[in-house]
């Protein structure tokens, strides 16, 4: 298995809402990331767990919440959005953060 | 902190001919990996292409190869026999000691028949 798995692809929520994105790898990786992703623009990293334990949050607000319950799922808890942080958001996964990642096809996030 | 440029933000090609896209970056360390990643409007960030800075031999993957100037900080990707699949925004991206994948802005290539 060689893939990067996100669920759900495409997601709707009111401001008021709590959801959850799923990412999931099954290549033995032990670093995995969460990526925001806007219209034309790059992807800008938000978190990294390394060996299960989150060793990069880039100044992210609250309202986004990681986690990473085993070695092959990685979550994101969301609540409480505002619609700017409507956006594709991407997970990826790597070997040692240095060998190449690979990329799930992201969820792309609505917020009403 | 390392900054990756990407100075063309669209560039097109004639179907089967040769297009080179420019990236240059800038970084304190030594030792490092240099990427070409591709999305095409599938969303999916494909691996084109991986450079090790200590490696001095330049990489290839079938029709896609780099020129990697370590001195010159420069990295650019040279697609040969461009193809219509090959129509999608390509990121030039940097990694270091942190665990951090640093992009570019990327380069719109549209492939025409």
């Amino acid at each position: 298995d060689t893939e990067v798995t996100q669920t759900p692809k495409h997601l709707v929520m009111g401001m008021t809402n709590k959801k959850s994105l799923k990412c999931e790898q099954h290549m033995g990786h032990r670093a995995m990331y969460w990526y925001k992703q806007k219209a034309k623009k790059p992807p800008e990293l938000m978190f990294v767990y390394s060996y299960e334990k989150l060793s990069i949050n880039e100044s992210v607000p609250s309202r986004f919440s990681p986690e990473c319950p085993n070695s092959s799922l990685l979550n994101l808890h969301l609540h409480a959005l505002q619609p700017e942080d409507s956006a594709l958001y991407l997970c990826a996964s790597s070997q040692a953060g240095n060998y190449g990642y690979t990329f799930g096809s992201g969820t792309r996030l609505t917020v009403v | 902190a390392q900054t990756v440029t990407q100075s063309q933000p669209e560039m097109s090609v004639q179907e089967a001919e040769t297009v080179t896209l420019s990236c240059t970056y800038d970084t304190s360390e030594s030792n490092y990996y240099l990427f070409w990643y591709k999305q095409p409007p599938s969303r999916q960030m494909i691996l084109v292409i991986r450079q090790e800075a200590y490696k001095q031999q330049n990489a290839t993957e079938n029709r896609f190869s780099v020129n990697f100037q370590k001195a010159a900080k420069s990295f650019s990707l040279k697609i040969s026999d461009s193809q219509l699949g090959d129509t999608a925004m390509y990121f030039c991206a940097f990694a270091g000691s942190n665990y951090k994948l640093t992009f570019g802005k990327g380069t719109l290539l549209t492939v025409n028949p």
